[in-house]
């Protein structure tokens, strides 16, 4: 069965720390991978792309990793701001289709 | 920036009525979809929209759902008889291809059934 799952489900920190948001899924075939922010009440937003080939990208303080060995991806995000509390969301597009994790919801704290 | 816009921003109906959820999807974008979010759960695919037709439907649009693109902005999805569980919120999407392009979400219909 598809299914992407994700780790932790809820996270707190401090503004200024680091945090890594993990994925593991179990969807085939693959085409990519994605990870997006939703702020409660708002339509998901795209944070990045990753296909089979790439192992890392970056977009400003999010980073993500992929091992599709493992079928494993990570977000790190930089250096915490409060505008960063929301959900974050992993993504797999198998055959024609976006399949959804349940979220990690981080709550950055000043 | 141009974004997908969706309209109402909330709807409340009574169970059994039919809803109309409408969706301005960007401009120069030829792929649209549906999903929709119960509250507390994952987003879950309902529908995709290619060149006028369905091209691919979730267990979950059964013939209470349809989708139209009346028009060269719109594109509508209609719950025929509204049921409780049909509460959720519902997101309009729309990309420019397919397999790698980004799917850019609208902020949601909030529907809620009583």
């Amino acid at each position: 069965k598809n299914q992407v799952e994700q780790s932790p489900q809820s996270l707190i920190i401090l503004e200024g720390k680091n945090c890594t948001l993990q994925c593991n899924y179990t969807v085939s075939p693959f085409s990519n991978l994605r990870w997006y922010k939703q702020d409660t009440g708002r339509g998901p937003v795209s944070l990045t792309i990753m296909t089979f080939s790439e192992n890392t990208k970056s977009n400003g303080r999010y980073t993500a990793t992929l091992d599709a060995d493992t079928k494993q991806s990570s977000l790190h995000i930089t250096a915490s701001q409060l505008s960063d509390s929301a959900s974050y969301i992993c993504v797999v597009r198998g055959y024609n289709k976006l399949i959804f994790g349940a979220g990690t919801r981080l709550a950055v704290h000043p | 920036e141009p974004e997908v816009t969706q309209t109402p921003s909330h709807q409340v109906t009574q169970m059994g009525q039919e809803v109309i959820l409408r969706c301005v999807p960007i401009s120069n974008h030829l792929y649209f979809y549906w999903y929709r979010q119960i509250l507390g759960q994952k987003v879950e695919f309902l529908v995709s929209f290619y060149n006028n037709e369905i091209s691919e439907k979730s267990e979950i649009f059964d013939d209470q759902f349809s989708v139209e693109r009346p028009d060269g902005s719109n594109f509508t999805l209609k719950i025929r008889s509204t049921k409780l569980e049909d509460s959720a919120m519902y997101f309009c999407a729309s990309s420019a291809g397919q397999n790698i392009h980004e799917q850019y979400f609208g902020p949601g219909t909030r529907l809620t059934v009583t």
